[in-house]
């Protein structure tokens, strides 16, 4: 696509439950980037694929969060046993390859709630 | 430790005025600097970058930043704010010297633009 797609835009679940937060970055770009944003934060780096591995995933706070990118274009970001704090904006963004450092470009983001 | 400070939380400047929003970072190199701006449930989108060379760069939307080496800062300027221009701004910085790592953003600055 045109852009970075992020699905759902808004999810709510109650605390416990397992979420899956999507994303579908510019056609080509080999590198994709997860991003948690707290309410009044910048964003914070999650987890960074190269292709299909994941080069740098230091970002994630505890083995509650897990993310896959298969096929070295779509990426699931997997939230089990969620807790109220988890709630924030899931933004997702991706690169050219060998471009980290020239920027990127950013979805719109999966606000998730827990209840 | 190292790090990307923006100290000022909040802003708020007239319509017409002038607008400087500061950043500063803390590494042993000097990173790439760049500026995005989040409009309200908008994606981040990048306003401008500076990797070397001229240290004055240019942007889109009539921003421009300079970067300033001996204060280690890359503070964001306009000449004159128009009331779109209400949003929240983040410093972000990449470093090159560290293969397979991510930007990494400041907490940001909310402008507000009053009439």
């Amino acid at each position: 696509g045109a852009g970075v797609s992020q699905t759902p835009s808004n999810k709510v679940t109650e605390k416990g439950k397992y979420v899956e937060l999507r994303c579908d970055p510019i056609s080509g770009h080999t590198a994709l980037y997860w991003y948690r944003q707290s309410l009044g934060q910048g964003p914070e780096f999650l987890i960074y694929f190269q292709g299909t591995g994941a080069a740098d995933d230091s970002g994630l706070p505890n083995d509650r969060f897990f993310a896959v990118r298969p096929e070295g274009s779509v990426s699931t970001l997997k939230i089990q046993r969620t807790e109220r704090g988890d709630s924030a904006v899931y933004l997702c963004a991706s690169s050219p390859q060998g471009a980290q450092g020239y920027g990127y470009t950013f979805g719109s983001g999966t606000r998730l709630t827990v209840v | 430790a190292q790090s990307v400070t923006q100290p000022d939380i909040h802003i708020t400047v007239s319509e017409g005025a002038s607008l400087e929003l500061r950043c500063n970072y803390s590494y042993g190199a000097t990173p790439y600097l760049f500026w995005y701006v989040q409009s309200p449930g908008q994606g981040l989108q990048l306003l401008l970058k500076y990797f070397s060379g001229d240290t004055l760069v240019q942007g889109i939307k009539g921003f421009e930043a300079e970067f300033k080496r001996s204060q280690s800062s890359f503070n964001l300027r306009k000449p004159s704010v128009h009331w779109s221009d209400a949003a929240e701004y983040f410093c972000a910085v990449f470093l090159p010297s560290q293969a397979g790592t991510a930007l990494i953003f400041g907490k940001g600055t909310t402008l507000s633009v009053s009439s």
